[in-house]
């Protein structure tokens, strides 16, 4: 059974419409993570949160953004897609010791 | 100078042979490390993971860590088919810290 789900799997927006990615964990973890990753390179740390309390990564664009309304969801905000923002995004939860992240598989956007 | 080093490949091999991957990283601070595995569009998978120096065996793979190096391991025993993917390395330098990854290297394994 998925533990970590993304939705959609596959995403397409015009650049600069909003969009909304969405993720939704069952394991009851109270740390998540959103990750860029572009074509043949290493997921790229975008922000995090510790239950409530959210972390941005000092290089991570003013046009992402993020919620997390309970401890199963959270969202990634895009505010005015640009052709660069294409790529796959990824989200993880960390397990009670914290030494092990989950991955979800991913939403795949494409800006035209 | 990268954090962490990954060649990208590919690497090529046939069925049957021993995959070999390893990752070079610059910061001492590293004591956790892992290997994904990443199918194409695709999240990472988590198939290794180690404290610290030493060697960790799991079926088929075998992860290595040489601190005194700074250099980490995978090998993939009769490697199939299905082991066609890219492995990224990865690693913290305290458990629930951010993880810094290679860029991968890219696998596959012809019938």
């Amino acid at each position: 059974d998925a533990m970590v789900i993304q939705n959609p799997r596959y995403q397409v927006t015009q650049f600069g419409k909003p969009v909304t990615l969405s993720c939704s964990q069952t394991l009851n973890h109270n740390v998540m993570y959103w990750y860029q990753q572009k074509s043949s390179q290493a997921p790229k740390l975008l922000f995090h949160y510790y239950d409530k309390d959210f972390n941005n990564e000092a290089d991570t664009p003013d046009n992402f953004q993020s919620r997390r309304p309970n401890t199963s969801f959270c969202f990634l905000d895009i505010r005015s897609p640009g052709l660069g923002d294409a790529a796959m995004y990824l989200c993880a939860t960390v397990d009670g010791l914290g030494d092990t992240q989950y991955f979800g598989p991913g939403t795949r956007l494409t800006v035209l | 100078q990268k954090e962490v080093e990954q060649d990208p490949g590919p690497l090529s091999v046939p069925e049957g042979a021993i995959v070999s991957l390893n990752c070079t990283y610059s910061n001492s601070a590293f004591q956790y490390f892992m290997w994904y595995r990443q199918y194409s569009r695709k999240g990472p998978e988590l198939l290794m993971y180690t404290y610290s120096s030493g060697n960790k065996e799991d079926g088929r793979f075998t992860a290595q860590v040489d601190k005194s190096s700074k250099y980490i391991s995978l090998f993939i025993r009769d490697s199939q088919p299905s082991d066609s993917a890219t492995y990224l390395c990865a690693m913290q330098p305290a458990a629930g810290n951010k993880l810094t990854f290679g860029g991968g290297t890219r696998v596959l394994v012809k019938p």
